[in-house]
């Protein structure tokens, strides 16, 4: 299994810009996170989607966040337009449903994201 | 109050060491706890469930006292492999985990 697959790895950008972040989870997995991870915060979850449906999005700091989902292969999350303090490192993960595997989340490699 | 607190360390260790640390949380409301593992600029990994009547996985034992709500973890003869920052991790009645900011430990030769 591949596992959970991000791009771009690194993405380096001018504030005002438009970003993309992409996800791909592992094949059957009906849970997907969106999370960012920062020194002064730490991880933080920002939205999750079950069966391809936003569940909870009370994490997305600003409008200027959104996410979708539209098919269980594909995940993006979007900055628009992006700022400094948005540079952090930005984490897919997936899991599956069911009562022993519903705790276990897998890591996609992250993107790390500088806005100058 | 933060959801989930540990204590930042380092903990600095020889090889071959034991080395302890806790978390606290919260919410008494939580029902899972687990471990995970985060190597230097790398994504976080499931290191091991935390049961209530605690449990162990090779060098590694985890407790849990719901009474007081705290989590530890205990690593046994350290590696310099086990250098690394280990999250404790709380999840409630829905899907959403709520990470510590994580604890680093450091084995040295």
């Amino acid at each position: 299994d591949a596992g959970v697959i991000q791009s771009p790895r690194h993405e380096v950008t001018e504030m005002g810009q438009e970003v993309t972040l992409r996800c791909k989870p592992i094949s059957g997995h009906d849970y997907l996170f969106w999370y960012r991870q920062t020194m002064m915060r730490g991880l933080e979850l920002l939205i999750y989607f079950n069966n391809n449906v936003p569940i909870d999005d009370s994490g997305m700091p600003e409008d200027r966040f959104s996410a979708k989902m539209p098919n269980a292969s594909f995940s993006t999350l979007k900055i628009q337009p992006s700022e400094p303090r948005d540079s952090a490192v930005y984490f897919c993960a997936t899991g599956l449903a069911g009562a022993w595997r519903r705790e276990t989340q897998y890591f996609g490699p992250g993107t790390r994201l500088l806005v100058l | 109050r933060k959801e989930v607190e540990q204590d930042p360390g380092p903990f600095n260790v020889p090889e071959g060491a034991t080395v302890a640390f806790n978390c606290t949380y919260s919410n008494s409301a939580s029902q899972s706890f687990f471990w995970y593992r985060q190597d230097c600029r790398k994504e976080p990994k499931l290191l091991m469930s935390v049961y209530s009547s605690g449990n162990e996985d090779g060098r590694f034992t985890a407790q849990l006292n719901r009474a007081s709500q705290y989590i530890s973890l205990l690593i046994r003869d350290s590696k310099l492999s086990d250098s690394a920052t280990y999250l404790c991790v709380v999840q409630r009645g829905d899907y959403k985990l709520s990470f510590g900011a994580g604890t680093t430990v450091t084995v040295r030769a």
